[in-house]
């Protein structure tokens, strides 16, 4: 079972406030990811991290910031939500050589 | 660049089919590939994982196989449910040692079984 969580499952928030979107592991994985998921579309990188003190941007480009300070927390940060930013973001895990688990998500609305 | 295609884009069948999910994907060099099912507003749940090695992995009424010199896997769902209902992913992962070894997705079959 994969021990992965996110929160909060749902948020609503104005324009220009600052979130974070919590996602911590219990696997000990090294490499944690965030996706980015638009209602019927299909999931796109925004951030990956191979370890403490590792981060890098992914394929798509995204005004969120992610720290990995511990090995089980990487939380992503928008430090001004706008409108646009309204979607599902979707944070992952992976062992080496082991599946890919993913938590339940984070669905963002900025009105 | 990689890319994975998944058709159909939605499918809809009666309670008791056996149906085929499809996905094929550009570059064959590939580290595995897994299957993952999303429901309406959640997140993915892990369904099989192929090794690159790997012909195929079996769960309950679901088998996965892995073609990966022609660049192909299938999803076989026997005796379809309605609880089988939902969006069905696959995601390839490249070799270990790239940079950047996250998950390419297609975008998905929306599966819908009725009763």
């Amino acid at each position: 079972e994969a021990d992965i969580y996110q929160t909060p499952r749902y948020l609503v928030i104005g324009t220009g406030k600052k979130i974070t979107l919590e996602c911590s592991q219990t696997m000990g994985h090294d490499k944690m990811y965030w996706y980015q998921q638009d209602p019927g579309m299909e999931l796109h990188l925004i951030h990956y991290s191979y370890g403490v003190n590792s981060t890098e941007k992914g394929d798509l480009s995204s005004e969120s910031t992610v720290s990995r300070i511990r090995t089980e927390h990487f939380p992503l940060t928008l430090e001004s939500a706008r409108p646009s930013h309204t979607s599902q973001y979707l944070c992952a895990s992976m062992g080496q050589g082991t599946e890919a688990f993913f938590g339940q998500g984070t669905r963002l609305t900025v009105v | 660049k990689q890319e994975v295609t998944q058709i159909p884009a939605a499918l809809s069948v009666p309670e008791g089919e056996n149906l085929v999910l499809n996905c094929s994907f550009t570059d064959s060099a590939i580290y595995n590939l897994q299957w993952f099912r999303q429901d309406p507003g959640k997140g993915l749940t892990s369904l099989l994982l192929i090794q690159s090695s790997q012909r195929e992995q079996t769960s309950g009424r679901l088998n996965a196989s892995l073609d990966k010199s022609s660049g192909r896997s299938t999803l076989y769902i026997a005796a379809s449910q309605p609880g089988d209902s939902a969006t069905y992913l696959c995601a390839v992962r490249p070799p270990f040692n790239q940079a950047g070894t996250a998950l390419i997705f297609g975008k998905g079959t929306t599966l819908s079984v009725s009763s």
